[in-house]
């Protein structure tokens, strides 16, 4: 069975400056997606950027990128510039290409903004 | 407005009683997934539906029962609520052969 592990519970970064949350996965597979979500105080899960294991390429969108190492099967989630609204808990994500469109996700990171 | 609602956002409700929680969106995504979220557990699917009138157990189904009639509705039926179930629940949907999933705001339930 695939799982997911987040190992930092809580972290905490300087306005402006850089954070990367750890995310490591376990897979037999070799063709699936990676998915980061954010969840505000709000309470709302809002997709932050997904990967495509086939793809060795990182993703990013805007300030967000990843490392992704498929082979270390780590996915790495890296912030520049944080902004007090980057507060938010963060989930990584795994859905297999192989089968239907369930989702595993780890148990999160809380991501806190120090201005 | 087009996208993902639930209703109601919070409820209150007894020990043992019948509760449904309600799941509706717009862009005729054929999957749609029901969540829990609890402290130390993450989210956990309870159930999914790959079209109307096919759905699937997930991971933690016990005392959950779903149905999907049409398309863009997808309920969650809390038979004989329990303490255990007070939790935060999402429903999510994605389209058929997409591999994301987006999320409604979630529904606050507190089982007395």
């Amino acid at each position: 069975a695939q799982t997911v592990t987040q190992s930092q519970p809580e972290m905490s970064v300087q306005e402006a400056e850089t954070v990367t949350l750890s995310c490591t996965y376990d897979t037999s597979e070799s063709d699936y997606y990676l998915f980061w979500y954010k969840q505000p105080p709000s309470r709302q899960m809002i997709l932050v950027i997904r990967q495509e294991a086939y793809k060795q390429q990182n993703a990013t969108e805007n300030r967000f990128s990843v490392n992704f190492q498929k082979a270390a099967k780590s996915f790495s989630l890296k912030i520049s510039d944080s902004q007090l609204g980057d507060a938010a808990m963060y989930f990584c994500a795994y859905r297999s290409a192989n089968r239907d469109d369930k989702i595993i996700f780890g148990k999160g990171t809380r991501l806190h903004i120090l201005p | 407005d087009a996208g993902i609602t639930q209703s109601p956002r919070y409820k209150i409700t007894e020990t043992g009683r019948q509760v449904t929680l309600m799941c509706h969106q717009t862009w005729s995504h054929s999957y749609m997934f029901w969540y829990r979220q609890d402290l130390g557990h993450g989210l956990r699917l309870i159930y999914y539906s790959a079209a109307a009138d096919i759905t699937d157990k997930g991971e933690v189904p016990d005392g959950y029962v779903v149905s999907r009639s049409k398309t863009e509705n997808f309920p969650l039926t809390l038979e004989s609520a329990t303490r255990s179930q007070t939790s935060v629940y999402f429903c999510a949907s994605s389209e058929y052969g997409r591999e994301t999933q987006y999320f409604g705001p979630g529904t606050r339930l507190l089982v007395l």
